[in-house]
């Protein structure tokens, strides 16, 4: 079964402090996202990438495709920025039939 | 630019009866794709609907169903509810010139069934 792997589940970090959430993958993809969500459901995209790295003022997204590995990293974190963080993937080999599979998210937590 | 936006907002419903959950895309998006939210299981992939087609489909029981209307809209239908079928449903459009295309989400719709 093709799976997306988060680290880690739980995160508190005080203002201020760089944060790193970390996302493996099994096999092939065409494209990952990453996307947050706060108290309540709703649900943002952050970052698309099928390579490289992109940026998004304090937010930084980067991929490692031969690792099957992606990083969201956020500079000078704020306590708005407390929401779940989820990494989502499309898959090569289902042709776009499976959708996207998520990892089961990063729950951060920063503090003033 | 309006949002994606999906109605109703919450709904409780009661073991064996059906349920239909409606979400409007943004203008101009044709594909609009489901997903459940469960504290179990997380974020799953129901299905997505393209021009009024179903292109893909998750691994759900035949209960969930869905359809597409001319205007984009979409709708998902679950028959005979039972208990684990309580989740945050959400809906998302995409504009989907190509392969890869960034999703917005809509608030969802909690579902609750006694």
């Amino acid at each position: 079964k093709n799976e997306v792997e988060q680290s880690p589940q739980n995160l508190t970090a005080q203002e201020g402090e760089f944060i790193t959430i970390n996302c493996s993958y099994s096999v092939g993809i065409s494209a990952l996202h990453w996307l947050q969500q706060h108290p309540g459901g709703g649900i943002v995209s952050l970052f698309m990438l099928s390579s490289g790295k992109k940026k998004h003022g304090r937010l930084i997204a980067t991929i490692n495709i031969q690792e099957k590995h992606s990083s969201l990293h956020i500079t000078a974190s704020h306590p708005r920025d407390s929401a779940v963080y989820i990494c989502a993937v499309e898959w090569v080999s289902g042709g776009g039939a499976d959708g996207l599979t998520f990892g089961k998210g990063t729950h951060l937590i920063i503090q003033p | 630019k309006a949002g994606v936006t999906q109605t109703p907002r919450y709904l409780i419903k009661t073991r064996g009866q059906q349920v239909t959950l409606s979400c409007s895309p943004i203008s101009g998006h044709r594909s609009v794709s489901w997903y459940q939210q469960t504290p179990g299981q997380g974020l799953q992939f129901l299905f997505e609907y393209f021009s009024e087609t179903q292109r893909n489909k998750g691994n759900f029981p035949g209960r969930f169903s869905g359809r597409q209307f001319s205007n984009s809209r979409s709708e998902m239908n679950v028959s005979t509810l039972e208990l684990g079928d309580s989740a945050l449903y959400l809906c998302a459009s995409s504009l989907n010139l190509d392969r890869i295309n960034e999703q917005f989400f809509g608030p969802g719709t909690r579902l609750t069934v006694l």
